[in-house]
């Protein structure tokens, strides 16, 4: 069963609007949460991370959101560009040991 | 700084063989852990390890194997090769197990 879900496979948005990724996990007990990047050919590069003790962790264009009661967060990029089309991975961590979701597939048309 | 670095970038091996693969972490890094990724799953956590001492493993058969050197260097051995066995297998380091971690680019295996 997988403890930390991506449900949207992949995602399209245009240059300049806000791209929106999701990931939804089952374990209470994650307490700290990462989003890497991943281009092709490429290992995932560390984008942003939230402690559970937070709601929000904002650096530059990007954006995390944690809903601890839903156990859903968001990533949110604003604007979006075309050099951030790649695979977003959501990862979860208790005692660490990181759980990766199967990654959202981002494309930013100019 | 160097980053982490991963030997062999690719490799085709034969169903029944054994392969080897090698990490050197982030200078610094005593942490190193090892994921599988595959179109199907996405990335699967293998093991980590942290001052030699596997410290965490996750849902893999025993034919998957590691091990840390003293100088944080970490090899994954897979045995009997099955074509199931093909994906990049990623390694990451990070200063303690509870850091963020760094990936390398990972190696292709291929196996035929």
């Amino acid at each position: 069963d997988q403890q930390v879900k991506q449900n949207s496979p992949s995602l399209s948005v245009q240059e300049g609007r806000i791209s929106i990724l999701n990931c939804d996990y089952t374990n209470s007990m994650f307490d700290y949460f990462l989003w890497y990047k991943k281009y092709p050919a490429e290992g995932p590069t560390f984008l942003i991370s939230i402690s559970s003790i937070k709601d929000k962790n904002e650096d530059g264009r990007f954006t995390v959101f944690l809903n601890k009661s839903a156990k859903h967060l968001s990533l949110h990029i604003v604007p979006s560009q075309p050099g951030d089309s790649a695979v977003y991975f959501c990862a979860a961590s208790s005692q660490g040991n990181l759980i990766f979701g199967k990654g959202t597939k981002l494309s930013v048309k100019p | 700084k160097a980053g982490v670095t991963q030997t062999p970038r690719y490799l085709i091996k034969t169903r029944g063989q054994q392969v080897t693969l090698s990490c050197s972490p982030i200078s610094g890094h005593r942490s190193v852990s090892w994921y599988q990724q595959t179109p199907g799953q996405g990335l699967q956590f293998l093991f980590e390890y942290f001052s030699e001492t596997q410290r965490n493993k996750g849902n893999f058969p025993g034919r998957f194997s590691g091990r840390q050197f003293s100088n944080s260097r970490s090899e994954m051995n897979v045995s009997t090769l099955e074509l199931g066995d093909s994906a990049l297998y990623l390694c990451a380091s990070s200063l303690a197990p509870t850091s963020s971690i760094y990936f390398g680019e990972g190696s292709w295996l291929t196996v035929v």
